[in-house]
């Protein structure tokens, strides 16, 4: 079965900071993985995906991803957050061949104090 | 941009009531999902349809839920006799790849308040 798990629940940054926002994932064959955003009040909308390919992956608003095979990991960064930055992060996986739906991780709020 | 669209937004309903949620799928899509996320946890996966039947349910799918395709264009979850621990955020999705890339296309939810 496949599982992920997202490091931190809450993160509170000033703007202008850094941001890495973690994500490990459990499945033993090839892995799609997602990052997707809920703003306050929105749907969940798709920020970045990593299918094959350049483990490295580009998103909108400034969103980067790495997949780290070996270490089962996708992280999500930027390199400098904004106040509009505010919303809840979920990490999602679906293993190919493996069940039909994403398994998203618990998601991570984060806050962007002005 | 199409997008998923989901009524209603919110609904407080007595235990033991039925309750349908509905959802429009983004029109050329193929694949339709429910998934669910109760206050403070994870986005948990319901069900998955395709080609007017579930290809796929989660143990959270029990007897009680039922989805349906009743028109070509809606995409339904009824829960038959709710309870306390349904009350959740219910999201549909649809996909034009299905489970294959697994990128979905999500609406805004249907928060679902049972007393």
């Amino acid at each position: 079965a496949q599982s992920v798990s997202q490091h931190n629940h809450h993160v509170i940054l000033s703007e202008a900071a850094s941001l890495e926002l973690g994500c490990n994932y459990s499945y033993g064959g090839t892995v799609n993985l997602f990052w997707y955003v809920q703003y306050p009040g929105q749907h969940l909308q798709l920020l970045l995906k990593y299918f094959s390919g350049d483990p490295l992956v580009k998103g909108i608003k400034g969103f980067e991803a790495e997949f780290i095979k070996s270490k089962f990991s996708f992280n999500l960064r930027k390199p400098s957050v904004q106040w509009s930055d505010t919303a809840e992060y979920f990490c999602a996986v679906k293993g190919l061949g493996g069940a039909d739906g994403l398994t998203f991780g618990k998601g991570t709020h984060l806050i962007i104090q002005p | 941009e199409p997008e998923v669209t989901q009524t209603p937004s919110h609904q407080v309903t007595q235990m033991g009531q039925e309750v349908i949620l509905r959802c429009v799928p983004i029109s050329n899509h193929l694949y339709f999902y429910w998934y669910r996320q109760i206050l403070g946890q994870k986005v948990e996966f319901l069900v998955s349809f395709y080609n007017n039947e579930i290809s796929e349910k989660s143990e959270i799918f029990d007897d009680q839920f039922s989805v349906e395709r009743p028109d070509g264009s809606n995409f339904t979850l009824k829960i038959r006799s709710t309870k306390l621990e349904d009350s959740a955020m219910y999201f549909c999705a649809s996909s034009p790849a299905g489970g294959r890339t697994g990128e979905l296309f999500f609406g805004e939810g249907s928060r679902l308040t049972v007393l």
